[in-house]
C-alpha cells in the first residue's frame, strides 16, 4: 500500500513569492493535516482537511491555506513568503470513520517538502 | 493547556539498554497519545499510540506506560538497537481536534 506522497520534494523560493506544496493520502484516508517543521520549533499544527471541508487551523497567519480536492489530495499554498517560513512540511493522513473518535484517529506521515527562502 | 512537555533532551545509551523518555500534559480532554520516530530526511513514523482506558500497551521492543492521575506517559525501548538512533517525538490529540500537539522530541543515540 503506498503511504503518504508529497511534492515536490524541495522547493526554493525567494522572499514575497507564493508556494503551492501537494499532497495525496493514503488510500481510503479522507482527512489530511499539515505540519510544519521549523528548526528548533518542533512539529506545529498548520491545517486539517476532511471531506473537503477545513476542520480546523494552527495558529498561523491567513497567507497559509489550503485546499482539500474531490480525490482527497491537497495543497498547501503560502502567499507572500518570509525567511522564516523555511521549514520542512509535512503533509498526514487518517482515515475518519465518525463517531466520538472523528478527528482522533492515527496520522501517518508523507516525507514532506522542504522549504528554502532565499 | 495545550502543551505536551517531553523530556530528556537527548538520551544516550548502549545497545541492550532501556532508554526511557517521558512526556506530561494539561489538558484532561486529551484522550489519544502517540509516539512517533523521526529519521534524518524521513518523516516522522507512528510506531505505538495509547489510549486512556488501559495503563500500558506494547508492540515489539516498544512499550507506553500511561498514567492518567498524574497526566504523564512514557515510552520505554527494550533492548535497544544502533537502529534506533532517530528522534522521538510524544503527541496527545482529542475529538473532533484533528490537531496533534507534539512535545520537542528526544535525540536518542544507542552505541555499538
Amino acid at each position: 500500500e503506498a503511504g503518504v506522497t508529497q511534492s515536490p520534494t524541495h522547493l526554493i523560493k525567494t522572499r514575497g513569492q507564493q508556494a503551492t506544496l501537494r499532497c495525496s493520502p493514503i488510500s481510503g484516508h479522507t482527512s489530511v493535516y499539515w505540519y510544519q517543521q521549523a528548526l528548533g520549533l518542533g512539529l506545529q499544527f498548520l491545517l486539517w482537511y476532511d471531506e473537503g471541508e477545513e476542520r480546523n487551523r494552527g495558529n498561523f497567519p491567513p497567507r497559509f491555506s489550503g485546499r482539500q480536492f474531490p480525490n482527497y489530495s491537497s495543497e498547501l499554498n503560502v502567499n507572500a513568503l518570509e525567511l522564516e517560513d523555511s521549514a520542512l512540511y509535512l503533509c498526514a493522513s487518517s482515515p475518519n470513520p465518525g463517531g466520538f473518535n472523528w478527528g482522533n484517529q492515527p496520522q501517518h506521515f508523507g516525507d514532506g517538502t522542504r522549504l528554502s527562502i532565499l | 493547556q495545550q502543551q505536551v512537555k517531553q523530556s530528556p533532551q537527548s538520551l544516550i545509551v548502549q545497545k541492550g539498554g532501556i532508554p526511557i523518555i517521558n512526556c506530561a500534559y494539561e489538558n484532561t480532554a486529551f484522550d489519544y497519545f502517540p509516539w512517533y520516530q523521526q529519521f534524518p530526511g524521513k518523516g516522522p513514523a507512528l510506531l505505538i499510540a495509547i489510549r486512556p482506558d488501559v495503563s500500558e500497551k506494547k508492540e515489539g521492543r516498544f512499550t507506553i506506560s500511561f498514567n492518567k492521575s498524574a497526566k504523564q506517559f512514557s515510552l520505554h525501548i527494550m533492548d535497544s538497537q544502533p537502529g534506533d538512533s532517530a528522534t522521538y517525538f510524544c503527541a496527545a490529540s482529542k475529538p473532533s481536534y484533528g490537531k496533534l500537539t507534539f512535545g520537542q522530541g528526544t535525540i536518542l543515540t544507542v552505541h555499538p
